[in-house]
């Protein structure tokens, strides 16, 4: 167990639905990071935020946002939701925003029909 | 800009086999490189890391060493449980740009 929670587990909706999903970093972490991995794309690092600020951009789609709230956990917002857009998406946390070692959560599986 | 290649699974071994997955990665500057393993239905684990040229990063009888001579980190195991199986990603971070960046993984199959 890494510590760092996602909810929900799995997620089933229609294309042109707006999901959110949910992260929790670990204990002590300030640095919260996205991923998304499908297998046509594998891991594609969308976002980081640190401390409640955006700090890095991956391949992020426009129809995607995140934020990351004082009490540090996060949420990933995709709106207007394509077949392609499901994934598997991975959140990860971090102590800081320059430490290289980050920790996986179980990931939430979004499945778009 | 920064990249990792591994190579391309599925690999099946028997149990207590040798195993070696190769890894290589193009980067500016000097960045810190890392395994991942992926058991089936879970997220990603940390499994080993390194830091700097000829660190040796292990775990759990995995091991693999920073070569930046060949800019290599490959993995090897030398003797494999059926436990073992799963999906393993190579990494590295920093280089051009302070984010993980993750080979395509390699899907590793024990037999009993």
């Amino acid at each position: 167990d890494s510590g760092v929670t996602q909810t929900p587990k799995h997620l089933i909706t229609a294309t042109g639905q707006r999901v959110t999903l949910r992260c929790s970093p670990r204990s002590g972490d300030l640095s919260v990071y996205w991923y998304q991995q499908s297998l046509d794309q594998g891991l594609q690092f969308l976002i980081q935020y640190y401390n409640g600020e955006e700090r890095a951009k991956g391949n992020i789609l426009e129809r995607f946002s995140a934020q990351q709230f004082p009490d540090l956990h996060s949420e990933l917002n995709l709106s207007s939701l394509e077949l392609g857009d499901s994934a598997l998406y991975f959140c990860a946390s971090s102590v800081d925003d320059s430490t290289d070692t980050q920790y996986f959560g179980p990931g939430t599986r979004l499945t778009v029909l | 800009g920064d990249s990792v290649t591994q190579m391309e699974g599925p690999v099946t071994l028997s149990e207590e086999a040798f195993l070696t997955i190769n890894c290589t990665y193009t980067a500016t500057g000097y960045p810190s490189l890392f395994w991942y393993v992926q058991y089936p239905g879970e997220g990603l684990q940390l499994l080993l890391k390194a830091t700097k040229a000829d660190d040796k990063g292990s775990n759990k009888g995995f091991e693999a060493t920073y070569r930046k001579e060949t800019t290599s980190f490959h993995l090897e195991k030398g003797s494999v449980q059926v436990s073992d199986s799963a999906v393993y990603f190579c990494a590295l971070y920093g280089g051009a740009t302070n984010k993980l960046i993750f080979g395509t993984g390699t899907l590793l199959a024990v037999q009993p």
